[in-house]
């Protein structure tokens, strides 16, 4: 089972630089999220999705971009990287019934100098 | 107001302690809450979760769970260094959109 995969593991970029982080689930959820990790600031949500072709911003958005073509991707888009992007970043999927958890993948760690 | 209020750490106990990690929330519309465990440079994992209030068990860990006064706790029993992590609580929104809600994290080391 490989559940929530995210690529790539590790990044460094250039200010100014882009680049689109993957994530892939074959566990056939319909909800998937992103979040950044900074240290002692917990989870943060990015962007969202409730299913293919809709997504929706959740509390830190700036600075990226999501899709949802099909069910199993969900790539998230930095464009223009800042310093202030510089975080670990989860992308998770869970199925629609409420009371279940999410599932993580294991993180891209991006430093942007 | 922070919908999850967790008790940032770290916390130092010694091997065989008892642990207690605490979170609050502000909203009592939320029933479904998690505990996830996240070892270092790795993905959260889920440890307990448990639906509305009272305990559940699982081997040396207990989530509990009071509404009345909003209070998320997890407990570990027998403390190891293998678990050595950062605890995460959460909730979910389940309003309509059904989005993740997660305290701070909490250190936890345990020394052998």
């Amino acid at each position: 089972n490989a559940g929530v995969t995210q690529t790539p593991k590790f990044r460094i970029l250039k200010i100014g630089q882009s680049m689109t982080l993957q994530c892939t689930q074959d566990m056939n959820h319909n909800y998937m999220y992103w979040y950044r990790q900074d240290p002692g600031m917990g989870l943060k949500l990015i962007y969202y999705s409730v299913g293919a072709g809709i997504t929706d911003k959740g509390e830190v958005p700036n600075g990226y971009n999501v899709s949802r073509s099909t069910t199993e991707d969900f790539p998230l888009r930095l464009e223009l990287a800042a310093p202030s992007q510089t975080s670990v970043y989860f992308c998770a999927s869970s199925p629609p019934d409420r009371n279940t958890e999410a599932f993580f993948g294991q993180g891209t760690r991006l430093t942007v100098v | 107001q922070k919908e999850v209020e967790q008790d940032p750490g770290p916390l130092s106990v010694p091997e065989g302690a008892i642990v207690s990690l605490n979170c609050t929330y502000s909203n009592s519309a939320f029933q479904y809450f998690m505990w996830y465990r996240q070892y270092s440079r790795k993905g959260p994992e889920l440890l307990m979760y448990t639906y509305s209030s009272g305990n559940k068990e699982d081997g040396r860990f207990t989530a509990q769970v009071d509404k009345s006064s909003k209070y998320i706790s997890l407990f570990i029993r027998d403390s190891q260094p293998s678990d050595s992590a950062t605890y995460l609580c959460a909730t979910r929104d389940t309003s309509g959109t059904y989005k993740y809600i997660f305290g701070t994290g909490t250190r936890l080391k345990v020394l052998a």
